[in-house]
């Protein structure tokens, strides 16, 4: 079993919409979850942390954390085409930072 | 932007040859993580260091090391370069020495061994 699941993808949602981003984990310890926004041929951009079950609200973006079911997810709300990237989720498990290997969102037109 | 810089932007290398890529954290952080990116992965770590000691590795061979220098600036080293170390190099700096803190990156170095 992978650390962190992610699906590849690509999630492809119409431009406006509300895009879904999910990702499971396998350290029931870790207290630390982050999303970034990676473009193409550029860095991983932070969008958020949570460390607590539950909701946590930034703009467009909401992340979810449900600690007991290992999952946490990432809602973009009005979808817009320069949303369109790759997103990773990353939590600490044994003192560093662990990546999935990214979702790749395409917002169309 | 962060705020967290890289040089160089682009290498080519030799296999066999050894490389130094260089890290300026952000104003205000003391810690600063290394991370590997091959195409269509997510980054891997490869070590941390906080107040120039190192506060953790990844699972990568002893060829790969590091620095950091009293302003928090940062060197990776990697020696007797292979083919697969060809990636993209990702410093990232964050507070307070802490796992927990927020880690924000630089622009990367795209290395290529050929």
């Amino acid at each position: 079993q992978k650390e962190v699941e992610q699906n590849s993808g690509p999630l492809s949602v119409p431009e406006g919409a509300i895009a879904s981003l999910n990702c499971t984990y396998s350290d029931r310890v870790s207290q630390s979850f982050f999303w970034y926004r990676q473009y193409s041929g550029k860095s991983p951009e932070l969008i958020m942390s949570i460390y607590s079950n539950g909701d946590k609200e930034d703009g467009r973006f909401t992340a979810q954390l449900n600690k007991a079911s290992q999952y946490v997810s990432l809602l973009i709300r009005d979808s817009q085409p320069s949303d369109s990237a790759t997103y990773l989720c990353a939590f600490i498990q044994w003192n560093m930072l662990t990546f999935g290997g990214g979702t790749r969102l395409m917002v169309k037109p | 932007e962060t705020g967290v810089t890289q040089s160089p932007t682009h290498l080519i290398k030799t296999r066999g040859q050894q490389v130094t890529l260089r890290c300026s954290s952000q104003s205000g952080h003391n810690t600063v993580s290394w991370y590997q990116q091959a195409l269509g992965q997510g980054p891997q770590f490869i070590f941390q260091y906080y107040r120039e000691e190192e506060n953790g590795r990844g699972n990568f061979p002893p060829r790969f090391s590091g620095l950091q220098f009293p302003n928090y600036s940062s060197e990776l080293n990697v020696n007797a370069l292979e083919l697969d170390d060809s990636a993209l190099y990702l410093c990232a700096s964050s507070l307070g020495g802490r796992w927990s803190d927020e880690q924000y990156f630089g622009p990367g170095t795209r290395l290529t061994v050929t």
